[in-house]
């Protein structure tokens, strides 16, 4: 059974740079796309990017100027870095593993999530 | 890219039959057969309940079922029990690639 566990800083001061780190047990973090979704505190559910076996990545539009997820294999890790926090960046961010049956990626495995706050 | 279009509530009965939309553009939805659907409950990740638009994982109940048509999509619970009550997110993959969410719909069991 694959599990996912994100960490985290917990609090952070505007305009610095948050960093999270996913570990993935049960399984290889090789040959599959890895995501990072956050969701605001009572909000709705925000795709961040994801980031293929292969290390190509795709990233939300809206936040690609401060956003980059990285993979490392050797540690079995997922990683998410985002600059320029603001408190509107206060949320749960959660790392998910992502199949691909042939039409399109979508999140199967999903870590509990962890609440970052914004905050000086 | 915009947020898919979901109701914010629907609600039903025990043991009614309730249907969740998801509309989306020709952009995403309109062409692309990767529609998933995830439950979450209060405090909890979410939990993938359909994917491939009407494709069920291992383990998730029959009542749960989805489908499409044009640029929406649509999660149909039957038999509403009262453990399904939840918040209901639809997703979608893109022309450009990326995978935009639904805003959220909120099912309450009368």
């Amino acid at each position: 059974q694959v599990q996912l566990q994100a960490s985290g800083p917990g609090l952070v001061k505007p305009s610095e740079t948050l960093s999270l780190t996913c570990t993935v047990s049960g399984g290889s973090i090789n040959s599959y796309y890895w995501s990072w979704i956050r969701q605001p505190p009572g909000k709705g559910l925000e795709w961040i990017g994801f980031i293929s076996y292969s290390g190509s990545t795709n990233y939300n539009p809206s936040l690609r100027s401060r956003v980059t997820i990285s993979v490392d294999a050797s540690d079995n890790q997922l990683s998410l870095k985002v600059n320029s926090l603001t408190a509107a960046d206060t949320a749960f961010y959660y790392c998910a593993r992502m199949l691909d049956s042939g039409y399109g990626p979508f999140a199967d495995y999903w870590g509990q999530g962890t609440l970052v706050t914004v905050s000086s | 890219q915009s947020a898919l279009t979901q109701p914010a509530s629907v609600s039903g009965s025990p043991g009614q039959s309730i249907t969740i939309s998801c509309t989306g553009t020709s952009s995403d939805i309109g062409v692309y057969k990767c529609v998933s659907w995830y439950q979450q409950h209060p405090g909890k990740a979410p939990k993938l309940m359909i994917y491939d638009v009407s494709s069920r994982p291992s383990g998730v109940s029959n009542r749960f079922s989805g489908s499409k048509s044009g640029n929406t999509a649509s999660l149909t619970i039957s038999g509403l029990q009262p453990e399904d009550e939840a918040d209901y997110y639809c997703t979608s993959y893109t022309i450009t690639r990326t995978v935009v969410f639904g805003g959220g719909t909120k099912v309450t069991v009368l």
